[in-house]
């Protein structure tokens, strides 16, 4: 049985970056989808992108485009999700989330996720 | 960008039956996949592939995928299933394809 667990929570200053890390154990890592979904508070689940580990392949939302870098070390298990230019609208609960994958038309779909991280807090404040 | 419009609440009484519906341009095209969320808790999985439930989802819930709505269906309504519910498919209508997720939809046991 897979468990993911991430990193503690952050308080970070606007401006700013944080790198979050979300650690596989029990079970497989790198043939599945690491996708990393945020929640702000109150509101609903939001992708930011993930990573196919098994590829080295990643994908960001375009929301996040320029802003997210996301990367995973199969050597350890581990993926990570790295936010810069932090705003205070990014102050929300970061899930990372294993899930299915499949060959698109020149493209990696993500599909279905069946493990989710404990989920790690992210504070933006001056 | 695809975003699955679900309506923000549903309510129903116990040993009923709950529809939370996902609505959006040819879903039934889609595969899409269904979450629920407790209060303080992370998303669990209750259907994959618009109709396939994973071991642990109770047999009461069901799933379908047509034309422009794919619905979860909860029978036999329990308070323990009282939750956030949220669809997701993959989109890929545009030149950059991604995840969207639904809005939620917050189920009320009565």
């Amino acid at each position: 049985q897979v468990h993911l667990v991430q990193s503690g929570a952050e308080v970070k200053k606007p401006g700013s970056s944080v790198k979050v890390s979300c650690k596989a154990s029990g079970g497989t890592f790198s043939s599945y989808a690491i996708s990393w979904v945020r929640q702000a508070p109150g509101q609903g689940l939001e992708w930011m992108g993930g990573i196919i580990p098994i590829l080295g392949i990643a994908k960001h939302a375009q929301k996040f485009q320029g802003r997210v870098t996301i990367t995973a070390d199969d050597n350890t298990s581990t993926a990570y999700m790295e936010l810069s230019s932090l705003r205070s609208e990014d102050t929300a609960l970061y899930y990372c989330a294993r899930g299915y994958w499949e060959t698109g038309t020149g493209d990696y779909h993500y599909n279905g996720m069946d493990v989710w991280g404990q989920g790690t807090t992210v504070t933006v404040s001056s | 960008s695809y975003v699955p419009t679900q309506p923000p609440s549903v309510s129903v009484a116990p040993g009923k039956t709950a529809r939370i519906t996902c609505g959006g341009n040819n879903i039934g095209r889609k595969s899409v996949h269904w979450y629920q969320q407790k209060p303080g808790q992370a998303p669990v999985v209750v259907m994959y592939y618009d109709s396939d439930r994973p071991s642990g989802t109770p047999e009461r819930f069901s799933g379908s995928n047509s034309g422009n709505t794919a619905t979860l269906t909860i029978s036999r309504v329990e308070a323990g299933d009282e939750a956030d519910y949220y669809c997701q498919v993959w989109d890929s209508s545009t030149d950059h394809s991604e995840v969207a997720f639904g809005g939620g939809t917050k189920l009320t046991v009565l």
